[in-house]
């Protein structure tokens, strides 16, 4: 199993440029979540998705759409990127809602928006 | 509202002493609480997890963690620390009504000297 993959691993993108994080996930897990990680911040929940075609806002969701049409992809559309979301971006994945899941986090996407 | 405190920012130590991370949460009732480690250019780890039952757990690399519900606490300890551990530790709880997506605290880093 490759887990959680995560493409690209690096981005530079200029303010109102958009783009789309991908995320998938081989291990037929119901649960995927997109965390941003920044200094001193800890990981903060964007959005998350709970099966194919049901998604819901975390803690910081403004500037930043998902979707999930399949049980393995869950991507993350920045549709006017701003320097704010400059960030490390991680997307997870559990098998189900159970509180003492595990989540399984991919390698991160390091976006730089100047 | 729900929080997790992580009493240190960065901790340096040299290999062979021990280390005790501290770890706060604000939450009442079912509590499940996790530690991952982060190591330099990785993803998150899962280190250890307690959900139930004794209140020592142990983890992977000779981590361990004690939770006292009197206090509110989830300490990680381990006794001798190595140059590889050599990390950002980052101590959650799942937040209520978001289907077992994690709250994080701002994260510890961890610097050992060889």
């Amino acid at each position: 199993n490759a887990g959680v993959t995560q493409t690209p691993k690096f981005q530079v993108l200029k303010t109102g440029q958009s783009m789309t994080l991908q995320c998938a996930q081989d291990m037929n897990h119901e649960y995927m979540s997109w965390y941003r990680q920044d200094p001193g911040m800890g990981l903060r929940l964007i959005h998350y998705s709970v099966g194919a075609g049901i998604t819901d806002q975390g803690e910081v969701p403004n500037g930043y759409n998902v979707s999930r049409s399949t049980t393995e992809d869950f991507p993350l559309r920045l549709l006017s990127a701003a320097p704010s979301q400059t960030s490390v971006y991680f997307c997870a994945s559990r098998a189900d809602r159970g509180a003492n899941n595990e989540q399984f986090f991919g390698p991160g996407t390091r976006l730089t928006v100047l | 509202a729900q929080s997790v405190s992580q009493h240190n920012h960065h901790v340096i130590l040299s290999e062979a002493a021990s280390l005790e991370l501290g770890c706060n949460y604000s939450y009442g009732g079912t509590v499940n609480l996790f530690w991952y480690v982060q190591y330099p250019g990785q993803h998150l780890q899962l280190l250890l997890k307690y959900f139930s039952g004794d209140p020592l757990v142990k983890g992977i690399k000779g981590f361990e963690a004690e939770f006292i519900k009197s206090k509110f606490s989830f300490n990680l300890r381990k006794p001798s620390v190595q140059w590889s551990d050599t990390a950002e530790y980052f101590c959650a709880v799942p937040r209520r009504g978001s289907q077992g997506n994690l709250i994080f605290g701002k994260g510890t880093k961890l610097s050992v000297k060889p």
